[in-house]
């Protein structure tokens, strides 16, 4: 069980959007709706932002949002801000659970 | 608001076997699924294994070998035994809840992590 493949680095300036990508296979992301991405500040917990793929936890902001296509989903931050500045993990749930590579966001 | 608290020693030697706890306050460990996730320095997460209120248990297959995870309802805890330490082992341990999405495939609630170093 590998785990699934996300950029080491995305950047943007404030105000701006980005996406992250997250690819698996056929077996795990393309299987089913099952994919959640975490927000993890330096020495910090990770922080639940999306799961099964779309859906939003109440309190975490709109600017979050996923999706996804075939073995590839993503993870967009719209209108970029300073706090947004951590890593982030995707994961995906097929009968057992496999993270992401995870993926560095910087605010530049 | 629930809370997660893990603990045992920070240090670990070869072969030993590592024991650590996971103390749920402020809700009911009853009825939920709780997993044992960890985080090698600089690196990124590997989930270790499940375990439901029950006593239904779920690994991680690259570790299931080594690995038993156990529940005490009464006690409103959780425990992870991982076998045969080496140096790959040394990690931030956290346990968290399955909660919030109705399948269970997300992790809500998290404890804040205690570092375990392998030490020979």
């Amino acid at each position: 069980q590998s785990a699934l493949t996300q950029p080491a680095s995305v950047s943007g300036s404030p105000g701006q959007s980005i996406t992250i990508s997250c690819t698996g296979t056929s077996s795990d992301v393309g299987s089913y709706n099952l994919v959640s991405w975490y927000q993890q500040h330096p020495g910090k917990a990770p922080e639940l932002m999306i799961y099964e793929v779309t859906k939003r936890p109440s309190g975490v902001s709109g600017r979050f949002s996923g999706s996804k296509s075939g073995n590839t989903a993503s993870l967009t931050i719209s209108g970029l801000q300073a706090e947004d500045e951590a890593d982030y993990y995707c994961c995906s749930y097929a009968g057992s659970f496999v993270f992401g590579t995870g993926t560095k966001v910087t605010v530049l | 608001q629930v809370q997660l608290q893990e603990s045992g020693p920070g240090l670990v030697k070869p072969s030993e076997t590592l024991s650590l706890t996971c103390t749920v306050s402020g809700g009911f460990i009853s009825g939920y699924y709780w997993s044992w996730i960890r985080q090698p320095p600089g690196k990124g997460l590997e989930w270790i294994g499940y375990i439901f209120s029950s006593g239904t248990t779920n690994y991680n297959p690259s570790l299931k070998n080594r690995v038993t995870i156990s529940v005490d309802t009464t006690k409103n805890q959780f425990s992870l035994k991982l076998r045969s330490l080496t140096a790959a082992d040394t990690a931030v341990y956290y346990c968290a809840r399955q909660g919030y999405c109705d399948t269970t495939s997300c992790f809500d609630y998290w404890g804040q992590g205690t570092l375990v170093t392998f030490s020979s």
